[in-house]
């Protein structure tokens, strides 16, 4: 079974400070890790995603997170945060070959304020 | 940019109605996946689809729930009698190939149950 936690269901910080996202797993075989992010009336879009490589995941609009086995966290960080990144973000978790359905987190609203 | 389409884009209907939800994938796109988030909730996995048939269902996908790929280019859920907790944004994805390939997610389609 498999299953993802973030902690804070939103999130609040000032433009230009570091931005923080917490996600933790849960995984009985190697994980696939992703994060997602929802725009107000969009669907869903990758940011990044952890398939086994590298345990620091770049991934776009200047995102990254990285994946601790030992704290089974996959956090995504953001050095300095943008109005526009505003937004839902979602944690998801895969098996290890990619053939299971992704399992998602609740989700955490980032608010950006000016 | 390829995307993934949804329509409707928000259904109202009554208890007991059968509604059918539709998405186009992207065209050269071979796995097909219904999520849905009730309101608040996190994204839920419903059911995959590859190669004509099922190939992975959750829980909450039961004999209420069914799914087809008439036509080659569509790809639809059915409701056959909606209850009020099926009210949530339905979300359409599609994927290019197995393993850890990017997920492609429509725009949602809301349903409200009355």
């Amino acid at each position: 079974a498999q299953s993802v936690t973030q902690l804070g269901s939103h999130v609040s910080v000032s433009e230009g400070a570091l931005v923080l996202l917490r996600c933790n797993y849960s995984s009985s075989v190697p994980p696939y890790l992703f994060w997602y992010v929802q725009y107000p009336n969009q669907g869903l879009q990758l940011l990044l995603k952890y398939t086994s490589a590298a345990t620091l995941v770049k991934g776009i609009n200047g995102f990254e997170a990285e994946f601790k086995k030992s704290e089974t966290s996959f956090h995504l960080t953001k050095p300095s945060a943008h109005m526009s990144d505003a937004a839902e973000y979602f944690c998801a978790v895969s098996d290890n070959a990619g053939r299971r359905a992704l399992t998602f987190g609740s989700g955490t609203r980032l608010q950006v304020q000016p | 940019e390829p995307e993934v389409t949804q329509t409707p884009s928000h259904q109202v209907t009554q208890m007991g109605q059968e509604v059918i939800l539709r998405c186009v994938p992207i065209s050269n796109h071979l796995y097909f996946y219904w999520y849905r988030q009730i309101l608040g909730q996190k994204v839920e996995f419903l059911v995959s689809f590859y190669n004509n048939e099922i190939s992975e269902k959750s829980e909450i996908f039961d004999d209420q729930f069914s799914v087809e790929r008439p036509d080659g280019s569509n790809f639809t859920l059915k409701i056959r009698s909606t209850k009020l907790e099926d009210s949530a944004m339905y979300f359409c994805a599609s994927k290019a190939g197995g393993g850890t390939g990017e997920l492609f997610f429509g725009e949602g389609s809301r349903l409200t149950v009355l």
